[in-house]
């Protein structure tokens, strides 16, 4: 079965500073792989994804990762973090044959002033 | 704009007594998931349709049962809440395979008095 560690809980970012956020995947195959952010009180937003092909995928508001397959990360990086960007951020993993997501317990971002 | 919509936002029930939150879609997905989330949680895949097809989690409590009349709505019942089902319940949806992720509602946050 898949899963999906985010060994960062908390992180705290100036605003303007750059971001990295990690995320490592334990499955036996070619996996999905996907970064969800999430506003307090929301569902989750997609941020990117990943399947195949270039391992450095570009995303919505800024944000890109990169598939390393030697480490089995995926980690989410923004050159330039901005106030509106605090939220929670999930990482999750797919099988190729399986329906279902398996999230990553979040790592919740501050952005101070 | 095709979207996933939960109904309804906040839902307050007493221990005990039976509640439906409800998931409608226009995205024409084959897929529709629930999943629960608690405070500071991963969110956790309770049960999905593949069209009809109804998939249930191994651990997924018999408390919690779900109906899919047609493709564009999909219930959750929770038969006899109790105060550990206090969360929020996201719906999700997605194509067959979900490699292109999955498209969330805003949820239902539920609270149990």
């Amino acid at each position: 079965a898949q899963s999906v560690t985010q060994p960062d809980i908390h992180i705290t970012v100036s605003e303007g500073a750059s971001l990295e956020l990690r995320c490592n995947y334990s499955y036996g195959a070619t996996p999905y792989l996907f970064w969800y952010v999430q506003s307090p009180g929301q569902g989750l937003q997609l941020l990117l994804k990943y399947f195949s092909g270039d391992t450095l995928v570009q995303g919505i508001k800024g944000f890109e990762a990169e598939f390393k397959r030697s480490q089995s990360s995926f980690n989410l990086r923004k050159p330039s973090v901005h106030w509106s960007d605090a939220a929670e951020y999930f990482c999750a993993v797919g099988a190729v044959s399986f329906q279902k997501l398996v999230f990553g317990t979040g790592t919740r971002l501050l952005v101070s002033p | 704009d095709a979207m996933v919509i939960q109904n309804p936002r906040y839902q307050v029930t007493q221990f005990g007594k039976p509640v439906t939150l409800s998931c409608s879609q226009t995205l024409n997905h084959n897929v529709m998931y629930w999943y629960q989330q608690k405070s500071s949680q991963a969110p956790k895949l309770l049960f999905h349709y593949y069209d009809k097809d109804f998939n249930n989690e191994a651990d997924t409590p018999d408390n919690f049962q779900s109906r899919r009349p047609n493709t564009s709505f999909c219930f959750l019942d929770i038969r006899s809440p109790g105060l550990g089902d206090a969360a929020m319940y996201l719906c999700a949806t997605s194509r067959v395979g979900g490699r292109d992720g999955y498209t969330f509602g805003s949820g239902t946050r539920l609270t149990v008095v």
